[in-house]
């Protein structure tokens, strides 16, 4: 079965430090989604991308989160500095257009 | 905006029913829900369209009425692994297609 990829699987890291987190969507996904999970607030999307192309990235902090995707095989979000409440699980999903969205297994974040 | 999920828990004993609902303020292009069980990644489930269309999948099946902008889920003769959290994704189409807004969940837990 295809598989959405993302590394690392857990990250603990201090504040003020760099946090890369990468994707690698199914093979023939155009749509690439980053969604962070709180208990707070549920599953909220961060930004997504079409085609490599950014085409909403609103529910993102611009200050300090960014998202890139350098080529069609691999998505990344960077937080820098990052601060305790980034603390939170990061999936990524792909999917063909509006087709239904594949997640991966996510990213456990824990800024101490 | 962020649709609204009733009930936010519920226990079932297994072999019974339950319904989810799932309410939008917005106009809706589809709905798709998902299970995602502790510490995994959200699983699609299934797509409703405009159209007011029911799908199934095994002994799940879920309506959507445009008009209300509303769905339900249906989960018949409930199994233990059923258990976990619903989350219903609202899609409103046009420029934003593909994307989607997630409630807060609903929790189910299926006891034997």
């Amino acid at each position: 079965d295809a598989r959405v990829t993302q590394t690392p699987r857990h990250k603990v890291t201090e504040m003020g430090q760099e946090v890369t987190m990468r994707c690698q969507p199914i093979l023939g996904h155009n749509t690439v989604f980053w969604y962070r999970q709180t208990m707070m607030q549920g599953l909220e999307l961060l930004a997504y991308f079409r085609n490599r192309a950014p085409l909403d990235d609103s529910g993102m902090p611009k200050d300090r989160f960014s998202a890139e995707m350098p080529d069609a095989t691999l998505a990344t979000l960077k937080i820098q500095p990052s601060e305790p409440r980034d603390s939170a699980v990061y999936f990524c999903a792909s999917a063909r257009d509006d087709q239904p969205q594949h997640f991966g297994d996510g990213t456990r974040l824990s800024i101490l | 905006q962020q649709p609204v999920q009733s009930p936010q828990a519920v226990i079932l004993r297994e072999g019974e029913d339950a319904v989810i609902n799932c309410s939008s303020s917005k106009a809706l292009y589809s709905v798709h829900w998902y299970r995602q069980k502790h510490g995994e990644a959200p699983v699609f489930l299934m797509i409703l369209l405009k159209g007011g269309e029911q799908k199934g999948h095994e002994k799940i099946s879920a309506s959507f009425n445009e008009k209300k902008q509303q769905s339900s889920l249906y989960l018949t003769a409930s199994q233990l692994s059923y258990s976990g959290t619903y989350f219903c994704g609202t899609e409103a189409g046009g420029t934003s297609y593909g994307k989607l807004t997630f409630g807060q969940g609903t929790i189910l837990t299926v006891h034997p």
